[in-house]
């Protein structure tokens, strides 16, 4: 069963930093490319970051290049998302997912960040 | 950047009915269309990739449709759980962007 689990969502301040981290089992992690997509509260979904199955190719929202990084640890079947200089604007439930190719197969229940002062 | 206006915004049917969901795209997109579904407090589900290709365990009652710049998600018959919120995607180009939604509510 492929199961995603995201961790390290929370409370910071304007111009703050945190790093969630996508714990990923039930299927070969080095195979695929994953994603972040994230959702403003009462709002639709909006694509983050996407990274290729070795890290060698990422795509960036243009509003978060420079300050998000993604990446990913295929030995310990982990995604990740450095964000830095965080906005107010950035303040959304930040989902993981596996792109099957194309598409966004299975997702995680989400971390919230909550930007504010 | 490609676009994507779902319509109608909301849509208000019953149970038994047949919804007809649109998605246009500001320029051709080839298939590259994805239809997900998601409800309140939950993650989103995938529906339907590639345009109108089910994925796993959906049920038959979804179809999607179209090629270029105008989609289609089809609800065959409305069962209650089905009225939710509704989004597309494209996957033709970078930056991967969305719809703003489509509502589906019991009349």
């Amino acid at each position: 069963e492929v199961q995603l689990v995201e961790s390290g969502g929370g409370l910071v301040q304007p111009g703050g930093s945190l790093r969630l981290s996508c714990a990923a089992s039930g299927f070969t992690f080095s195979n695929y490319w994953m994603s972040w997509v994230r959702q403003a509260p009462g709002k639709g979904l909006e694509w983050v970051a996407n990274i290729k199955q070795d890290g060698s190719e990422k795509y960036y929202l243009d509003s978060v290049k420079g300050r998000f990084t993604i990446s990913k640890d295929n030995a310990k079947n982990s995604l990740y998302l450095q964000m830095n200089d965080l906005r107010v604007g950035d303040t959304a439930v930040y989902y993981c997912a596996k792109d099957r190719g194309r598409a966004d197969d299975y997702w995680g229940q989400g971390a919230l960040v909550t930007v504010s002062s | 950047e490609i676009v994507l206006t779902q319509s109608p915004a909301t849509l208000s049917l019953s149970p038994g009915e047949r919804a007809t969901l649109s998605c246009r795209a500001s320029q051709n997109i080839g298939d590259y269309l994805v239809w997900y579904q998601q409800k309140p407090g939950q993650a989103p589900r995938l529906l339907i990739y590639n345009a109108f290709f089910r994925a796993t365990g959906i049920p038959a009652r979804f179809s999607g449709s179209g090629s270029g710049t105008d989609f289609t998600l089809t609800i065959s018959s409305l069962e209650p759980e089905d009225f939710v919120n509704y989004y597309c995607q494209q996957r033709s180009d970078w930056p991967i962007t969305f719809g703003q939604g489509t509502r589906l509510e019991i009349k």
